[in-house]
């Protein structure tokens, strides 16, 4: 069974610090690692990841996989308030389906 | 950009009534739809897949006859909760494969029941 692990649970930072969010996994067949924001409702898409070693950025956000020893991060730099939501990693293996991850609840204190 | 729409948004329902999720994409066609539950500060958990014109998918320990899935278009998939009870309360999410060709990353704005 696909499993994905995310730490920390929770997180509180001061405006302008960067953080980084860890999740590791474990599966059977491996497709692809997404990363999603979501904050009151449903999550919204941030990055999709499917080979190792390679940075995707969107301005402030970025991430990376590592294939090798099963796990991706998420670098938030230059932190606002706004950037406040739960960040969701989830896992697309066998079947098409995702697995996520409990989630790491980021506050961003000003 | 692939857009799913979903509703109601939220709904308050008595203990035994019935209720309908309805899930749609709004440009794009959708051979598979997704439907996941959340319980509060907990993650989304697949219930079911949905495939237009077949049989939806269960995961393991969802009812189907408690959680009756339609996907009788492709751009419509229904989730009808039956017999709803309290701890059926919880934030309903559907999700379809998108015209991007990026499978099932487009979510619904999820539906928040909460049985009395």
């Amino acid at each position: 069974e696909d499993k994905v692990v995310q730490s920390p649970l929770s997180l509180v930072v001061h405006e302008g610090d960067t953080v980084t969010l860890n999740c590791s996994y474990e599966v059977t067949n491996f497709r692809s690692l997404l990363w999603y924001k979501q904050e009151k409702k449903a999550p919204t898409f941030l990055f999709m990841l499917t080979s190792s070693g390679i940075e995707k950025k969107s301005g402030r956000l970025s991430s990376i996989l590592d294939k090798k020893e099963l796990f991706s991060i998420l670098n938030i730099t230059a932190t606002q308030t706004g950037d406040s939501a739960v960040y969701l990693c989830a896992l697309m293996g066998s079947g098409d389906k995702l697995t996520f991850g409990t989630g790491t609840r980021l506050a961003v204190r000003p | 950009g692939a857009v799913v729409s979903q509703h109601p948004s939220w709904v308050i329902c008595k203990s035994g009534t019935s209720v309908k999720i309805e899930c749609r994409s709004l440009d794009f066609q959708a051979t598979t739809m997704f439907w996941y539950r959340q319980f509060p500060k907990q993650s989304l958990m697949l219930m079911a897949t949905s495939n237009e014109g077949s049989k939806a998918t269960y995961e393991q320990g969802v009812e189907k006859d408690k959680f009756l899935i339609n996907h009788a278009s492709l751009t419509l998939s229904t989730l009808t909760v039956t017999s709803a009870h309290p701890e059926d309360s919880s934030f309903y999410i559907c999700s379809a494969d998108g015209s991007t060709g990026i499978y099932g990353y487009t979510f619904g704005s999820g539906t928040r029941l909460t049985v009395v």
